[in-house]
């Protein structure tokens, strides 16, 4: 257990209406990813974030914003929902301990639907 | 940019064995990984590669060619409970590209 919390786990919500997603962690890793998962498209990430304030865009970084005010929250928001954002949307972080691989933990994923 | 594939779906028998190839293109390498995912449910670790060779772990194991830009991941035994999305990811610096995933599914 890598002590992940997404929420929340499912929403619905209208076209054009904003929405955050949080990923709060409990051990302070450094850092912390957001992607989304499609059919037919895998994972691919969003945003990322290496420190408190410290962020950056992915493949798929257009229409989302993220922020990360303390080590141990990452927020993801859609400013303004499309359809196409509709999608599962997981959190993961790398623990970067001595003998750290790059090895990814994911929460247990944040089901979005977008009408 | 990042291009990994994989086959979409795989069928396979209770007992049998199946082996999941991953070819890859990226623009850095900094190791590969296999990840299983159940239906509904987050993908966990199975294994990591970072120099050529085979990596093996009970009834799994893995093997990567890092001249051909390829792996493999190899289900010996196979359970029921093997049904699932394989996942194929390269890390590159600070980030995981991932593959879009195989879909195995085991027949009694």
């Amino acid at each position: 257990d890598a002590g992940i919390t997404q929420s929340p786990r499912h929403k619905v919500t209208e076209t054009g209406t904003p929405v955050t997603l949080r990923c709060h962690q409990t051990e302070n890793h450094r850092y912390m990813y957001w992607y989304r998962q499609d059919p037919g498209h895998g994972l691919r990430l969003i945003h990322y974030s290496y420190g408190v304030k410290d962020t950056d865009k992915g493949e798929v970084s257009d229409g989302y914003s993220v922020s990360r005010s303390k080590t141990e929250d990452f927020l993801l928001t859609l400013e303004s929902a499309t359809s196409s954002q509709t999608s599962v949307y997981f959190c993961a972080i790398r623990k970067g301990l001595a003998g750290d691989t790059g090895e990814l933990f994911f929460g247990e994923g944040s089901r979005l639907t977008v009408l | 940019g990042q291009n990994i594939d994989q086959p979409t779906e795989m069928t396979a028998t209770e007992g049998a064995i199946v082996q999941i190839n991953c070819t890859y293109q990226t623009s850095g390498f900094n190791g590969l990984f296999w990840y299983q995912q159940h239906a509904g449910e987050a993908p966990t670790f199975l294994s990591y590669n970072v120099l050529d060779g085979l990596e093996e772990k009970g009834r799994f194991s893995s093997f990567l060619s890092r001249s051909k830009g390829y792996s493999y991941l190899l289900l010996k035994e196979l359970q029921m409970k093997d049904s699932a999305s394989y996942l194929c990811a390269v890390r590159d610096d600070y980030k995981l590209s991932f593959g879009a995933g195989t879909t195995v599914t085991v027949r009694a």
